[in-house]
């Protein structure tokens, strides 16, 4: 398998435009998170699905951002608009057995918003 | 509540002498505990695990953690040190009860020094 695979590495937009992140979990995972990553706060989670369904989305900042898991091999999340204060590495991870293996995390996103 | 903490923002040490990360949680259930480690403007990865076998981890790269449940401790450490260690590392605890919702420590970069 390839692992997590994320596109793009890297967005650079104006603020006020949509980004979407994209996230191909690993084959047979049945769990998928996104988190954030700043130099102010570390890593945050944002939200995570079980079998494609939504399970806890308390870390999502604000209704600007939204999540989706069409099916089990694709996940985006979605920003709009997009504010400076987004600028981030966003990061995808996906495992399975309800929290007893390692998580495995794709490259990342690079994400400015200019 | 479950929680991580790591109680060293940054851990400088010379090359060759021994490195301690040191990490201690907070839960209510029977955790299963982790330490990624992250290089510069790279994802994630796994160390090592700790999923209630034997209490002594040995990871990838001579990195070995004890569980230590009396202290809830969750220690990294490494008998001798090579310049390639310096990165990030994060220690996590994962909510089992919460479908293997991972809460990540706020990190600990290490300097290695020649």
């Amino acid at each position: 398998d390839a692992g997590v695979i994320q596109s793009p590495r890297h967005e650079v937009t104006e603020m006020g435009q949509e980004v979407t992140l994209r996230c191909k979990p690993i084959s047979g995972h049945d769990y998928l998170f996104w988190y954030r990553q700043t130099m102010m706060r570390g890593l945050e989670l944002l939200i995570y699905f079980n079998n494609n369904v939504p399970i806890d989305d308390s870390g999502m900042p604000e209704d600007r951002f939204s999540a989706k898991m069409p099916n089990a091999s694709f996940s985006t999340l979605k920003i709009q608009p997009s504010e400076p204060r987004d600028s981030a590495v966003y990061f995808c991870a996906s495992t399975h057995l309800q929290g007893h293996t390692e998580a495995f995390f794709g490259q990342g996103t690079r994400l400015t918003v200019v | 509540a479950q929680s991580v903490t790591q109680l060293d923002s940054h851990v400088s040490v010379s090359e060759g002498t021994p490195v301690l990360l040191r990490c201690n949680y907070s839960s209510s259930y029977s955790p299963s505990l982790f330490w990624y480690v992250q290089h510069p403007n790279k994802g994630l990865q796994l160390l090592l695990k700790y999923t209630s076998a034997a209490t002594l981890v040995k990871g990838i790269n001579g990195f070995e953690a004890e569980f230590k449940k009396s202290e809830t401790s969750f220690h990294l450490t490494k008998p001798s040190a090579h310049m390639s260690d310096a990165a990030e590392y994060f220690c996590v605890v994962s909510v089992g009860n919460q479908g293997g919702k991972l809460i990540f420590g706020q990190g600990t970069e290490l300097s290695v020094k020649p």
